[in-house]
């Protein structure tokens, strides 16, 4: 069956880095569009990235653009997030979907990142 | 494009029918989701394309719209539908999703 599982998350000063990553299996991952979705500890769903299928095509929030990096290998079926210069309003639980054509499903389990001193 | 949702909250009761409205700030033909959350659980397809209904997802839910103004009908509440429900548009990046309404 179709499976994203998260990776990476933690607690992270400010200002550090961190990269997640996303193992998909049940599926060939460079035959889709992927995405990073997060959200912040009761707050609500925000759209971070994505990437084409061939990593080619990059697209971000204003919110992390210039700090988190999208990228892929298909050849290891693992789509990741380098996020850096990471700051409090960071902390969220972080979620990869997969893009089935114009819907965002599966989603993963998430990952919880805490940017905190 | 920014998507609002109404209203934020809604207090039902089962067997109710409930309906809840999103709005783009500009129009994006069909592109749009609709989302269930329940606390502490991972987001869950409902309906896309504004109104194809997500394999596996009972009939009660319906979606409908296009262009600017989008709803999701839940035809008749049940137990295991209160929850947190979000619109997206796929329409253009960023993909941004609506602020949420919570049905409790």
């Amino acid at each position: 069956q179709v499976q994203l599982v998260e990776s990476g998350g933690g607690v992270v000063q400010p200002g550090r880095s961190l990269r997640l990553s996303c193992a998909a299996s049940g599926f060939i991952l460079s035959d889709y569009v992927m995405h990073w979705v997060r959200q912040a500890p009761g707050k609500g769903l925000e759209w971070v990235a994505a990437i084409s299928y061939d990593g080619s095509d990059k697209y971000y929030a204003d919110s992390v653009k210039g700090r988190f990096t999208i990228s892929r290998d298909n050849s290891k079926n693992t789509l990741y997030v380098q996020m850096n210069s990471l700051r409090s309003e960071d902390t969220a639980v972080y979620y990869c979907a997969k893009d089935s054509g114009w819907k965002l499903d599966p989603w993963g389990q998430g990952t919880l990142v805490t940017v905190s001193s | 494009i920014q998507l609002t949702q109404s209203p934020s909250s809604l207090s039902a009761s089962v067997g109710d029918r409930v309906t809840i409205t999103c709005r783009a700030s500009q129009g994006i033909s069909s592109y749009l989701a609709w989302y269930q959350q329940k606390a502490g659980k991972v987001p869950k397809l409902l309906i896309y394309l504004a109104s194809t209904l997500q394999s596996g997802v009972p009939s009660r839910f319906s979606g409908s719209g296009s262009g600017t103004i989008f709803t999701l009908t839940i035809s008749s509440l049940q137990p295991e539908d209160f929850a947190t429900y979000y619109c997206q548009q796929l329409h253009s990046h960023p993909f941004t999703f609506g602020p949420g309404t919570n049905v409790d």
